[in-house]
């Protein structure tokens, strides 16, 4: 069971915006940056944004992310079906002396 | 470009051992930390360990303390996971990834993984 909460589905019509939040504690997120990961289908994770609010180059700016406090949110603008798959937040835990993921969020594009 | 190549997956029994390499290529092996992420079947990414640059620092999720191993080759540019006591949890796809950094620094390359199944 991770410490880090995610909502297991969201979901948006093309072109819509959709939010996914990653609940921590102050043991991590509060503490630490956090990271987001995009696996699409049958494929390895790949990372969108790190630092919290960063972007790797090639990665859309349709993707962002931002934090507070305990929680963290990823945000995908203009939704596009391409962006159908999971998403995990990730981040250090100074309790755990690991690192953690999030239980995961599967985003489908109705 | 940057390459990740894991190996030496496969069926192994309860209580048996198993060796995972990752061959990397297209960056300076040594400048990076490197990492082991899992995944089990239909379930979410795990942390499993971690090793600084020259092996000072080693991290390791509680989940395989006392029983993986995490290593490095820098003048082979090679990761390695030796997994002693394997259980049916451990069954997952095992993924080789880098970071710039060992605790709070995300992984900015994944290799394909290689798939432990450990099963009687």
């Amino acid at each position: 069971q991770s410490v880090l909460t995610q909502p297991p589905s969201a979901s948006g019509t093309p072109g819509q915006r959709v939010t996914i939040s990653c609940s921590g504690s102050s043991s991590n997120i509060e503490s630490n940056t956090v990271s987001w990961y995009q696996q699409l289908p049958k494929t390895a994770p790949k990372l969108l944004i790190y630092s919290s609010d960063e972007r790797p180059s090639g990665v859309p700016d349709r993707f962002s992310g931002s934090k507070s406090g305990t929680s963290a949110s990823l945000a995908i603008s203009g939704l596009q079906s391409e962006d159908e798959g999971d998403y995990y937040c990730a981040v250090w835990d100074d309790s755990l002396k690991g690192y953690v993921f999030g239980t995961g969020t599967t985003v489908t594009v109705l | 470009e940057v390459q990740l190549v894991e190996s030496g997956g496969g069926l192994v029994k309860p209580g048996g051992s198993l060796r995972l390499s990752c061959a990397a290529s297209g960056f300076p092996f040594s400048g990076y930390c490197m990492n082991w992420v899992r995944q089990a079947p239909g379930k979410g990414l795990e942390w499993v360990s971690s090793i600084s640059f020259t092996s000072k620092y080693i991290y390791n999720s509680d989940s395989v303390k006392g029983r993986f191993t995490i290593s490095r080759d820098n003048a082979k540019n090679s990761l390695y996971l030796q997994m002693n006591g394997l259980r049916a949890e451990d069954t997952a796809l095992y993924y080789c990834t880098r970071s710039s950094g060992i605790g709070n620094y995300s992984s900015d390359y994944w290799g394909q993984g290689t798939l432990v199944t450990v099963s009687s």
